[in-house]
């Protein structure tokens, strides 16, 4: 299968806890984007990176949410001192740049994350 | 700012009836409009793009979408439904830039498609 994966796919923790997700862009992708999506709420964007560079991050990304693509291939979100509030599927997208590929973006299945 | 409304939480169709699913957008200039799907458990599908051209856009499953400017909607219809087709649906918008601007896609909240056997 050639398309986004994201790892765990499930995660559940306590709260004050830190978590750490994956995601592996399809691999000719060079931008990569990460969205949270809460229950009834359409996908919200966090962020995202050309190659190994942040472009830009989203004022939902308090100061515990850590994002880095450091070979400007898969990418790793991590979020510190977990509170139930960031419970919520967060998803990753990967696509070719917005000259090539009109910007269409190819998601993985998600990590579900649960924080009781 | 891009925005996109979805104005019905749930919409309900016969199989084989034409399904309509609505979306109205705002943002300044051209746009890029997309429809995704959702079903339980999967990632988001991708199901159809209006970039330019022809108003009327054609996408996989038998969907399509028209692009209104003077109404700023962006409809989503099949003309017979599925049960299959049974899923959330989001619009979305961008608005293209140049390399390293920001193109990030605007979502819609959703609307839940049920079709009734």
């Amino acid at each position: 299968d050639t398309g986004v994966s994201q790892n765990p796919r499930h995660k559940i923790t306590k709260r004050g806890q830190n978590v750490t997700f994956r995601c592996d862009p399809i691999s000719e992708h060079n931008r990569l984007y990460w969205y949270r999506q809460t229950l009834g709420q359409g996908p919200e964007f966090l962020t995202y990176f050309q190659n190994e560079a942040q472009l830009e991050k989203s004022r939902l990304l308090s100061d515990r949410f850590s994002a880095e693509r450091p070979k400007g291939s898969f990418s790793t979100l991590e979020i510190q001192r977990t509170e139930q509030g960031d419970s919520a599927m967060y998803l990753c997208a990967s696509s070719l740049d917005g000259r090539l590929s009109y910007n269409e973006q190819f998601f993985g299945p998600g990590t579900r994350l649960t924080v009781l | 700012a891009q925005s996109v409304a979805q104005p019905e939480d749930q919409v309900k169709v016969a199989e084989g009836n034409p399904l309509t699913v609505k979306c109205t957008y705002s943002v300044s200039g051209n746009p890029y409009l997309f429809w995704y799907v959702q079903y339980p458990n999967r990632g988001l599908q991708f199901l159809l793009k209006y970039i330019t051209g022809d108003n009327l856009v054609k996408g996989s499953y038998g969907f399509e979408a028209e692009f209104n400017k003077s109404q700023t909607s962006f409809h989503l219809k099949k003309p017979s439904a599925l049960v299959s087709d049974s899923a959330l649906y989001f619009c979305a918008v961008s608005r293209p830039g140049p390399v390293n601007r920001d193109d990030k896609i605007i979502f819609g909240k959703g609307t839940r498609l049920h079709i009734l056997p």
